[in-house]
């Protein structure tokens, strides 16, 4: 029972560096997205997908870039990281089915410190 | 937008209840969902509740609705330690639109022995 696979769990980046935070489900679900939450607070969405090629911004996008090539993989990209972009990331995915009010589901995050 | 709003914190005894609160301002959900985040983990889905219903019992949780005052709550009875985590609700607009899939900033549950 996979799910939602975030690699790393942890990583610490210099100011300036860039990095790949990898997202893979094995649920063949459509919709996809990436959040962070920052200490003691909610989630906010950075990017989503509905389908392979498809992708769009959502609350916090800015410093962060997507793809998704495949239903699978649902990569998240930092160029320039900064200091602002110390948090916990997480990616979930949802069926789709109906509409966008379907259960999303949650990957373990991927703890990620800017310094 | 979607507002969700949850009490921070939430403090109990073993063996009590806890009910955790939440209200919404968009009334068009289909479904009202409860997530649990355990320490250094995702969010897992605990529970959830079709709009047309007033309540939903499974086990030792029961969910509240109150459409008409945009209330949600959760009632966890004979509140265990293993309970301790933070609780986020989320009552997705039906818009098709989805940066306002909003999660409320979550409510820690304390449970003392």
């Amino acid at each position: 029972n996979a799910g939602v696979t975030q690699t790393p769990k942890f990583r610490i980046l210099k100011i300036g560096q860039s990095m790949t935070l990898q997202c893979a489900q094995d649920m063949n679900h459509n919709y996809m997205y990436w959040y962070r939450q920052d200490p003691g607070m909610g989630l906010k969405l950075i990017y989503y997908s509905v389908g392979a090629g498809i992708t769009d911004k959502g609350e916090v996008p800015n410093g962060y870039n997507v793809s998704r090539s495949t239903t699978e993989y649902f990569p998240l990209r930092l160029e320039l990281a900064a200091p602002s972009q110390t948090s916990v990331y997480f990616c979930a995915s949802s069926s789709g089915q109906g509409g966008d009010n379907q259960p999303q589901h949650f990957g373990d995050g991927t703890r990620l410190s800017i310094l | 937008g979607e507002d969700v709003e949850q009490s921070l914190f939430l403090s109990v005894r073993e063996g009590d209840s806890s009910v955790i609160n939440c209200t919404y301002t968009d009334s068009s959900s289909t479904y009202l969902y409860w997530y649990k985040q355990e320490p250094g983990a995702g969010l897992q889905l605990l529970t959830y509740i079709f709009s047309n219903m007033d309540m939903k019992q499974d086990q030792r949780l029961t969910v509240l609705l109150n459409k008409k005052d945009k209330h949600l709550s959760l009632r966890i009875a004979d509140t265990q330690t293993g309970d301790s985590a933070i609780y986020f609700c989320a009552a997705p607009p039906r818009t098709y639109n989805f940066n306002k899939f909003y999660f409320g900033s979550g409510t820690k549950l304390n449970v003392k022995p």
